[in-house]
């Protein structure tokens, strides 16, 4: 029973260049959730997303910055024109549907902005 | 808004000393809380979590107590281990966050040495 799958698990782009990220729920899960690690500090929510539908964007930036999480395939999540200060540990996690159920984390792409 | 409050880390104690990480919330109403794990390289593996008040959450011989009185959820475990080296995050999440929406603590280091 595979894990919440993220890839690629390093990116480095240049800046101005876009960067995709994938994540691949677990099994069964159809709620995906994004966060965002920078250095020495906590995660920070992002975007939640179930099939087909953004339900909560409130914590990614209003440019530059989108997901998605199709009907079929990976959830994605876009960054355009990327600057250095994206630079971060960006994480996926994946749930059931049901009210608090425990999020599972995939082990993130480290993004790198040159 | 809701917030999580860590004690700062690192964290250094030697093989079978006893841990205690702090970890204090600001929430209306009464979210749920979690303690995560973070091994080097990895994405954050759920520890042990608790859903109401007076709850104790267990694992891997960690335990935190929901305490509604003093908003706290520390983290202790009676002898820890040098595996058990990592950072550790309390989160919170409840109807006021977006349900099942975490918030994050910075996270405390733990090192511990032979």
């Amino acid at each position: 029973n595979a894990g919440v799958m993220q890839n690629p698990r390093h990116l480095v782009r240049r800046r101005g260049q876009e960067a995709r990220l994938r994540c691949s729920p677990m099994k069964g899960h159809s709620h995906v959730y994004w966060y965002r690690q920078l250095p020495e500090e906590g995660l920070k929510f992002m975007v939640y997303l179930q099939k087909e539908n953004i339900i909560d964007e409130s914590g990614m930036p209003k440019e530059r910055f989108s997901a998605e999480f199709p009907k079929e395939g990976p959830s994605i999540l876009r960054i355009q024109q990327v600057v250095r200060g994206d630079s971060a540990a960006y994480f996926c996690a994946s749930a059931v549907a049901g009210d608090n159920q425990p999020q599972h984390f995939g082990d993130g792409t480290r993004l790198s902005i040159l | 808004g809701n917030s999580v409050t860590q004690m700062e880390g690192p964290v250094t104690l030697s093989e079978e000393a006893f841990l205690t990480i702090n970890c204090t919330y600001t929430a209306t109403g009464y979210p749920s809380l979690f303690w995560y794990v973070q091994y080097p390289g990895e994405g954050l593996q759920l520890l042990l979590k608790a859903t109401k008040a007076d709850d104790k959450g267990s694992n891997k011989g960690f335990e935190a107590t929901y305490r509604k009185e003093t908003t706290s959820f520390h983290l202790e475990k009676g002898s820890v281990q040098v595996s058990d080296s990592a950072v550790y995050f309390c989160a919170l999440s409840g109807m006021n966050t977006g349900f099942q929406k975490l918030v994050f603590g910075t996270g405390t280091r733990l090192l511990v040495s032979p």
